[in-house]
């Protein structure tokens, strides 16, 4: 059974850099066939694919056009979790953040993190 | 990209049957079978409900199932229970390599 655990702090000053963990288990980030993933959610609003890292021999990225200029989704294939950072924060980034997997590339997602509620404020 | 439209509420008695549509473009929802549902609870992470159109996870009640007909996929809930009072949501791939999600719909059972 896949399990994903989020860690990252919960208050983040306007301009400085959200980052976010999401440690694995029963599955591995190299797995050649899944996709690991960024998803946020606003306040009473549907959620937001932000980007993914997954292997294919090597690594790969995909990002929103929305932040593509302030994302990075890395692996870490030593502690076999993956990370997300988004540079330059406002107000506008406070949401509800997941962590999720795309088991064999349809674009679909299962299972997801708890979430972590992170608030822009100074 | 912009979201796929989705009814921001649909209700039914208990027994019956509910459908909620998700309306996209020939660059999402038109274009690929990749589109998916989740189920929400308040304070939850959405849960999968339907995969690649019409699939059904392990797990999931046979009372729900799912359809695409051009740009518009549906969900539909048969037998409906208090129990799927809850919001929901669409996703489809695009055509730029990223997800787009429906606004959600609110189902509530009177």
């Amino acid at each position: 059974q896949v399990q994903l655990q989020q860690s990252g702090p919960g208050v983040v000053k306007p301009s400085q850099t959200l980052s976010l963990t999401c440690a694995i288990s029963g599955d591995s980030v190299s797995n050649n066939s899944s996709a690991w993933i960024w998803i946020r959610q606003s306040p009473s609003r549907g959620p937001e694919w932000l980007g993914r890292t997954f292997y294919r021999s090597k690594w790969y990225n995909d990002y929103a056009l929305s932040v593509k200029s302030r994302i990075t989704i890395d692996p870490d294939t030593s502690n076999n979790q993956f990370s997300l950072q988004l540079n330059s924060v406002t107000p506008e980034d406070t949401a509800v953040y997941y962590c999720t997997r795309d088991p064999v590339g349809g674009n679909w997602f299962d299972p997801w993190g708890q979430g972590t509620l992170v608030t822009v404020s100074s | 990209q912009s979201a796929l439209t989705q009814p921001a509420s649909v209700s039914g008695s208990p027994g019956q049957s509910i459908t909620i549509s998700c309306t996209g473009t020939s660059s999402d929802v038109g274009g690929y079978n990749y589109v998916s549902w989740y189920q929400q609870n308040p304070g939850k992470a959405p849960k999968l409900m339907i995969y690649e159109v019409t699939n059904r996870p392990s797990g999931v009640s046979h009372r729900f199932s799912g359809s695409k007909s051009g740009n518009t996929a549906s969900l539909t809930i048969s037998g409906l229970q208090a129990e799927d009072e809850a919001d929901y949501y669409c996703s489809s791939y695009t055509s730029s390599s990223s997800v787009v999600f429906g606004g959600g719909t609110k189902v509530t059972v009177l």
